[in-house]
């Protein structure tokens, strides 16, 4: 799986959107970008997937850059719950093979929504 | 999406002695896995296991250390074995969703081990 690179921290206010970076310059062209997020004392939460288009779903947007080496998961509008660390994880889908089901977990981006 | 259940939810246990984790899925699913997340870091993956065959460990994870049990196809045990203080990190099960691209964690054991 391609290496990721996210900043350790951001802050977002309440009602703001939160734009979280991910570097992924050794992606290849069959890999998708993944993004989870775990909620303090629960389980990663899957948030949405992408390819080569941008992405929307009822949680978040996904954009990713034309060269597919970057990529920015968007929340719209952060409220206090979204307070999380947000994974960047990019891999090949769960079609079978030893890489099913391996998520490898980097160390994430602590994402902090202010009041 | 797929509900996880883990049983128990937290322990603190003596070291030297064993503990073993419950995984209950609310659907049928060919594989599940076992997660391993350490104080302030990120998760690794333990192991995978199949319904009917022996569980698949990742490097630097042992069968003797943390044996497996896959009865059925909705249930799943991991045993912290001959626990050590290292051993205190928060056990997590997880499967995959009906199609490619999801993955679906349960809430997670909290270990703690004196």
């Amino acid at each position: 799986d391609a290496k990721t690179t996210q900043p350790t921290s951001m802050d977002c206010a309440e009602g703001r959107a939160a734009n979280l970076p991910c570097n992924h310059s050794t992606i290849s062209g069959n890999e998708y970008v993944y993004w989870y997020r775990q909620i303090h004392s629960q389980g990663p939460q899957y948030i949405i997937h992408g390819l080569k288009n941008n992405e929307t779903n009822e949680m978040a947007s996904l954009i990713i850059t034309e060269d597919r080496k970057s990529s920015t998961l968007i929340l719209p509008h952060a409220t206090l719950r979204d307070t999380a660390v947000y994974y960047c994880i990019v891999r090949f889908p769960n079609a079978g093979g030893t890489s099913y089901g391996k998520l490898t977990f980097g160390q994430g981006t602590i994402l902090t929504v202010h009041p | 999406s797929a509900v996880i259940s883990q049983k128990p939810s937290r322990d603190i246990c003596q070291r030297g002695t064993s503990l073993t984790i419950q995984c209950q899925v609310d659907s049928q699913v060919t594989m599940m896995f076992w997660y391993r997340q350490q104080p302030g870091q990120s998760l690794t993956l333990i192991a995978t296991a199949n319904q009917g065959s022996e569980a698949t460990y990742e490097s630097g994870f042992v069968i003797d250390k943390f044996p497996i049990s896959r009865p059925n196809l909705t249930f799943s045990t991991l045993t912290v074995s001959n626990m050590s203080p290292e051993d205190s990190s928060i056990y997590l099960c997880s499967v995959g969703g009906q199609g490619l691209h999801t993955q679906y964690f349960g809430p997670g054991t909290r270990l703690t081990v004196l």
